[in-house]
C-alpha cells in the first residue's frame, strides 16, 4: 500500500512568512509524529498525535510552531513568522496505535524548508 | 534522561568487508530499539527492531543487530557490505518511558561510505 506522503517536497520562503507542511499518514495508522532534522541538531521530536487524544506538543521549539490533525488522518504543521534557524528537513511518521511504545514508525520523504 | 549515542560520525569500509556500527543507549527501563537507514534525499527506512526475546535480531538487506543489556548497546552488523549500503544510519530508542508517549529518540547518525 501507499506509504507516508508529505508535501511539498521542497519549500523556500522568506524570513517572516508563514508556511504550512502537509503529511498524509499510512491508512489505518492512528499515531502520527513530526520530527525535524537539521545539521546541528540531528533528528528532533516535535509533536505527536494519538487518535483523539490531545497531542503531545512537548517537542515544539516555540509558539510559532503548531500542528493539527483533521479527521484523524492528514496533519498540517504550521510555522509562523519563519526564521532562518527554522531551515531544516521536516519529517512525518505514522504508526499503529500503541500505548507501550512498541510502535514501528514509518517515515515520509520529508519536506526541505529553506528560509532566506 | 533517555539518550542514544552513536560514537562514529563517519565510517568508510571497502565493498565486501564486514561492518559494525555502534549504538549505546541510556534508558530507565527495558528499551525498544530500532535502526533506520536514510539514503540521500530520502526519508528513514526501518532496518530492524528489538522489542524482547532473542537478543540477535535480523533485519532487511542482510543487516542484523545484537542487544546487549550489560553494555547498553545495540550494534548493527553486516557481514559483507555492498556499494548500495552507502547511506546514513540512525539508532533510536522508544518505549513507554522513551521520549514522550512513544516518540523515538535518535542518535546523531553514522554516515557510511563504501570504497570500491
Amino acid at each position: 500500500g501507499a506509504g507516508v506522503s508529505q508535501s511539498p517536497s521542497n519549500k523556500v520562503t522568506e524570513k517572516g512568512k508563514d508556511v504550512e507542511l502537509r503529511c498524509d499518514p499510512i491508512s489505518g495508522h492512528t499515531a502520527l509524529y513530526w520530527y525535524r532534522q537539521s545539521l546541528g541538531q540531528g533528528l528532533e521530536f516535535l509533536i505527536y498525535f494519538q487518535g483523539n487524544s490531545a497531542p503531545d506538543k512537548s517537542g515544539l521549539p516555540s509558539d510559532r510552531f503548531s500542528a493539527e490533525r483533521t479527521g484523524g488522518s492528514v496533519s498540517t504543521l504550521t510555522i509562523q513568522r519563519t526564521q532562518q534557524e527554522d531551515s531544516a528537513v521536516y519529517l512525518c511518521a505514522s504508526s499503529f496505535s500503541t500505548t507501550s511504545g512498541r510502535n514501528e514508525q514509518y517515515f515520509g520523504p520529508g519536506t526541505r524548508l529553506t528560509v532566506t | 534522561a533517555q539518550s542514544v549515542t552513536q560514537p562514529d560520525i563517519h565510517i568508510t569500509v571497502s565493498e565486501g568487508a564486514s561492518l559494525e556500527l555502534r549504538c549505546n543507549y541510556s534508558y530507565g527501563a527495558t528499551p525498544y530499539l530500532f535502526w533506520y537507514v536514510q539514503s540521500p534525499g530520502q526519508g528513514l527506512q526501518l532496518l530492524l527492531k528489538y522489542f524482547s526475546g532473542d537478543t540477535l535480531v535480523q533485519g532487511i538487506k542482510g543487516f542484523e543487530a545484537e542487544f546487549k543489556r550489560s553494555q547498553s548497546s545495540f550494534n548493527l552488523r553486516k557481514p559483507s557490505v555492498h556499494w548500495s549500503d552507502a547511506a546514513e544510519y540512525f539508532c533510536a530508542v522508544g518505549g513507554r518511558y522513551g521520549g514522550s508517549q512513544g516518540n523515538l529518540i535518535f542518535g546523531k547518525g553514522t554516515k557510511l561510505s563504501v570504497k570500491p
